[in-house]
């Protein structure tokens, strides 16, 4: 039973390309959040997702930040004309279906590093 | 805005010692307080989690306390080891009902167990 999958383990974009994070959740999960971490940081919340549809996206910066959860394949963080400011770690979750009262909280990927150079 | 307010931010402690964190939350849809382990490169682990229908719940060195009166949680570590030494963050289920599963997480505490 694989757990969360993200990839690239380590990504590096020059100023102004594109970056794509990858998110398979665990089997049978169907809800899927993404957090940012800065060295020596807590965890960002960035967007909660469920297949098709965007529950949560507080935590977006409102320009070049988007995110999807498509019906089939994994879920993407998608960063657009990336900036220095956007170097850091990237971490998928996801948790399972079902009653939220009767879930056992999230299991986290290895994270993508990003470093924008 | 609802938070979670972790403390300390940093902890060295002894081998052999008991490290000691703390968490106090404000409201919660639903009663469920976990605790999550994050090594340097790596991603955050559960490490233990409390339903409070009781007040304690001990696996091994690792035991969470729960104070609902007070709003309170705290993460024990007994014995601890220097491979214990890693962030810890708590969390809490975000305040509205319904079916939404966000957490609230602390800040986290560094913890370093000098041998």
């Amino acid at each position: 039973n694989a757990g969360v999958m993200q990839n690239p383990r380590h990504l590096v974009r020059r100023r102004g390309q594109e970056a794509r994070l990858r998110c398979s959740p665990m089997k049978g999960h169907s809800h899927v959040y993404w957090y940012r971490q800065l060295p020596e940081e807590g965890l960002k919340f960035m967007v909660y997702l469920q297949k098709e549809n965007i529950i949560d996206e507080s935590g977006m910066p409102k320009e070049r930040f988007s995110a999807e959860f498509p019906k089939e394949g994994p879920s993407i963080l998608r960063i657009q004309q990336v900036v220095r400011g956007d170097s850091a770690a990237y971490f998928c979750a996801s948790s399972p279906s079902g009653q939220a009262s009767n879930w056992y909280g999230y299991t986290f990927g290895s994270g993508t590093r990003l470093t924008v150079v | 805005q609802q938070q979670v307010k972790q403390s300390p931010q940093s902890l060295i402690v002894q081998k052999g010692g008991i490290s000691i964190i703390n968490c106090a939350y404000e409201n919660t849809a639903f009663d469920y307080f976990p605790w999550y382990q994050q090594f340097p490169g790596k991603g955050p682990a559960l490490l233990i989690a409390i339903r409070p229908d009781v007040s304690e719940k001990k696996e091994g060195r690792f035991t969470i306390s729960f104070n609902k009166s007070a709003k309170q949680f705290s993460l024990h570590i007994m014995d601890s080891q220097p491979g214990d030494s890693a962030t810890y963050f708590c969390a809490a289920p975000r305040p509205h009902a319904g079916n939404n599963r966000k957490l609230i997480w602390g800040l986290g505490t560094s913890l370093a167990v000098n041998p």
